[in-house]
């Protein structure tokens, strides 16, 4: 089946721009995960989703950040006024549910996002 | 807090030999442990894991892994590398159910294993 897509693959923005990153999950996935990989931090959790609760926003490294999901399905992770330490490869997991039974994740490709 | 330490930051192995790549860890309770592993400009593909049941788990590609609790590390092994198995490897603890909490995972800083033919 398919898996967790992401888009745009690359993304190239100038200092100070707002950016939207894109995440579809595995259908029928009701927990979706943010990660964040970069060279001197390794990978870093940002944001949690899982179905209607409250999403757990704990590991988003400042207020220019946000993410929503939508009908439980698609996921959009914003960056406002970019910094050119947001430069980073952004990863999207989901997985069947999170707490028990310990359930993989399932990551996408991530967007390479390069802020000049 | 849960960390993960990854000691190599590269392996080097020549084909045909046994590979291990290490993995200790740190967290509250029983611990879920997972193996990702991360090929060139690719997201991370998911090898292995432990839950709980035998020390010993297989996983995808003729990997697996060994659990020992009183050592805390979870170390992959392979009984003989393939050239294609030169990636980057991630090793990655999860906390145990608690009721509450988004259980995400912690990740080592990943170690680079080259497979030299």
């Amino acid at each position: 089946g398919a898996g967790v897509s992401q888009s745009p693959s690359n993304k190239v923005t100038e200092k100070g721009k707002d950016v939207e990153l894109r995440c579809d999950p595995i259908s029928g996935h009701t927990a979706l995960y943010w990660y964040r990989q970069s060279l001197g931090q390794g990978l870093e959790f940002l944001i949690y989703f899982q179905g209607n609760s409250a999403p757990d926003k704990s590991g988003l490294p400042s207020d220019r950040f946000s993410a929503e999901r939508t009908g439980g399905s698609v996921s959009t992770l914003t960056i406002q006024r970019t910094q050119q330490e947001d430069s980073a490869v952004y990863l999207c997991a989901s997985s069947v549910r999170s707490g028990t039974g310990g359930h993989e994740q399932y990551f996408g490709p991530g967007t390479r996002l390069t802020v000049t | 807090a849960q960390s993960v330490a990854q000691p190599e930051d590269q392996v080097n192995v020549a084909e045909g030999n046994p590979l291990t790549v290490k993995c200790t860890y740190s967290v509250s309770g029983n611990p879920y442990l997972f193996w990702y592993v991360q090929y060139p400009n690719r997201g991370l593909q998911f090898l292995l894991k432990y839950i709980t049941g035998d020390n010993l788990v297989k996983g995808s590609y003729g990997f697996e892994a060994e659990f020992n609790k009183s050592q805390t590390s979870f170390h992959l092994k392979k009984p003989s590398a393939l050239v294609s198995d030169s990636a980057l490897y991630f090793c990655a603890v999860r906390a145990p159910y608690s009721g509450a909490g988004s259980y995400q995972l912690t990740f080592g800083k990943g170690t680079k294993l080259s497979v030299i033919p």
